[in-house]
């Protein structure tokens, strides 16, 4: 079946803008986490969705960053005021329920660069 | 605070030879070490997985080795190819299991000809 998909694939922005990420995952999936990566580094934690609410937050660096999954499928994350420093791919992750140590499976993620 | 370190930050491995890549990590209560492969453009794919009650586990050409008192574990890809040319990342999670994963700075591995 189809694996998570992201859109847009690239997104080029001006400082302060308002941009929109959407995550669409694997049908079937309850569990929905949301990473950043910046060049040259590994992916690091935003947030953890299970269904629709979000289960954990705390990785989510301040309160410019929103994240939602109103249906418990598709996400969208939300960064207002868009800074320089967002730069980096946004990937969206996903898993059957969340449970214990099962696979965690990525989209090719999101490229924001903001100018 | 990170709680993986990864190393060596790059690599380059002649084919047919062994890729190594080691991986330490500071919390104790981490029960959960995937190693995850990621190719330019596309999102970290998992590789292999291990839990600390096991020292090793092998899969194909790729094996992992835990070492739980040394808080170490490690990647070895043996007859390293071309193909294998990617970047690795190692990761640790918490027994919970939705607990987000913590993963090191990456490796960037390259096997020449």
């Amino acid at each position: 079946g189809a694996g998570v998909s992201q859109t847009p694939s690239n997104k080029v922005t001006e400082k302060g803008k308002y941009v929109e990420l959407r995550c669409d995952p694997i049908s079937g999936h309850t569990a929905l986490y949301w990473y950043r990566q910046s060049l040259g580094q590994g992916p690091e934690f935003l947030i953890y969705f299970q269904g629709t609410g979000a289960a954990d937050d705390s990785g989510l660096p301040n309160d410019r960053f929103f994240a939602v999954r109103p249906e418990g499928s598709v996400s969208t994350l939300k960064i207002q005021r868009t800074e320089r420093g967002d730069s980096a791919v946004y990937l969206c992750a996903s898993s059957r329920t969340g449970g214990l140590q099962e696979t965690q499976y990525f989209g090719p993620g999101t490229r924001l660069l903001v100018l | 605070q990170q709680q993986v370190k990864q190393s060596p930050q790059s690599l380059i491995v002649q084919k047919g030879g062994i890729s190594i890549i080691n991986c330490a990590y500071e919390n104790t209560a981490f029960d959960y070490f995937p190693w995850y492969q990621q190719f330019p453009g596309k999102g970290p794919a998992l590789l292999i997985a291990i839990r600390p009650d096991v020292s090793e586990k092998k899969e194909g050409r790729f094996t992992i080795s835990f070492n739980k008192s040394a808080k170490q574990f490690s990647l070895h890809i043996m007859d390293s190819q071309p193909g294998d040319s990617a970047t690795y990342f190692c990761a640790a999670s918490y027994h919970a299991g939705n607990t987000p994963l913590v993963f090191g700075k990456g490796t960037r591995l390259s096997v020449i000809a």
